[in-house]
């Protein structure tokens, strides 16, 4: 079974700090996701990344940077935390080609931002 | 705009009854499409993909693609309480590399 860890699983922080929310994947898979799921919205990609070093925007990725320094890890970077930004947080590893290869989530962030 | 709208938001089903939910895409690109299962406190999982026109059939479920409709559906036979769940329908995009979500379906399964 493929395996994504997230962490921390939960998170408060204060409005205009500095958040890292960290994502360990052990699939060997080239792809990663990061996506925020709100209700009423499904789950929205911020940004992903095809490889190590790479990082590609989505489609709400303002306010966010993302970091994927090797094969295994992928952070989602939020430099100046925002209570719009409150919401949980789900990575994925995918092969293959990206959305024609299932995607493998992690269990989730909880992030609260006062 | 949402590219993948699905409906209903919710339904409730009894134990044994029949579940159908549907998917429509407003993207003639939209070829190929998932179905995700989550479950509370979960991260979602993927239930099965289906691209040919017609149906896709796995065990109690089964999902039905119209190309020319850009329309998909999941079917689940015998629905037990387990499969009370949010489920998401998704397309490739951004050039095939990744997966855009609908909104997704709450379904209720009642002992």
């Amino acid at each position: 079974e493929a395996a994504v860890t997230q962490s921390p699983r939960n998170k408060v922080a204060v409005t205009g700090g500095k958040v890292t929310l960290s994502c360990n994947q052990t699939n060997n898979h080239n792809n990663m996701y990061w996506y925020r799921q709100d209700t009423g919205h499904g789950l929205r990609l911020i940004h992903y990344s095809y490889g190590a070093g790479s990082t590609e925007k989505g489609d709400i990725p303002d306010g966010y940077k993302a970091s994927r320094p090797s094969q295994e890890n992928f952070s989602l970077i939020l430099e100046l935390a925002t209570p719009s930004q409150t919401s949980v947080y789900f990575c994925a590893s995918g092969g293959g080609t990206g959305g024609y290869a299932e995607q493998f989530f992690g269990p989730g962030t909880r992030l609260t931002v006062l | 705009q949402q590219k993948v709208q699905q409906s209903p938001e919710s339904l409730s089903v009894p134990e044994g009854g029949m579940a159908s939910f549907n998917c429509t895409s407003s993207d003639r690109n939209f070829q190929y499409f998932w179905w995700y299962r989550q479950h509370s406190g979960e991260g979602p999982k993927a239930l099965m993909s289906i691209f040919s026109d017609g149906d896709k059939k796995e065990g109690r479920f089964t999902a039905h693609l119209n190309k020319a409709s850009l329309h998909v559906s999941l079917h689940i036979r015998d629905s037990q309480p387990s499969d009370s769940a949010l489920y998401f329908c998704a397309a490739p995009y951004q050039g095939g590399r990744a997966l855009i979500f609908g909104t997704g379906t709450t379904v209720s399964v009642s002992p």
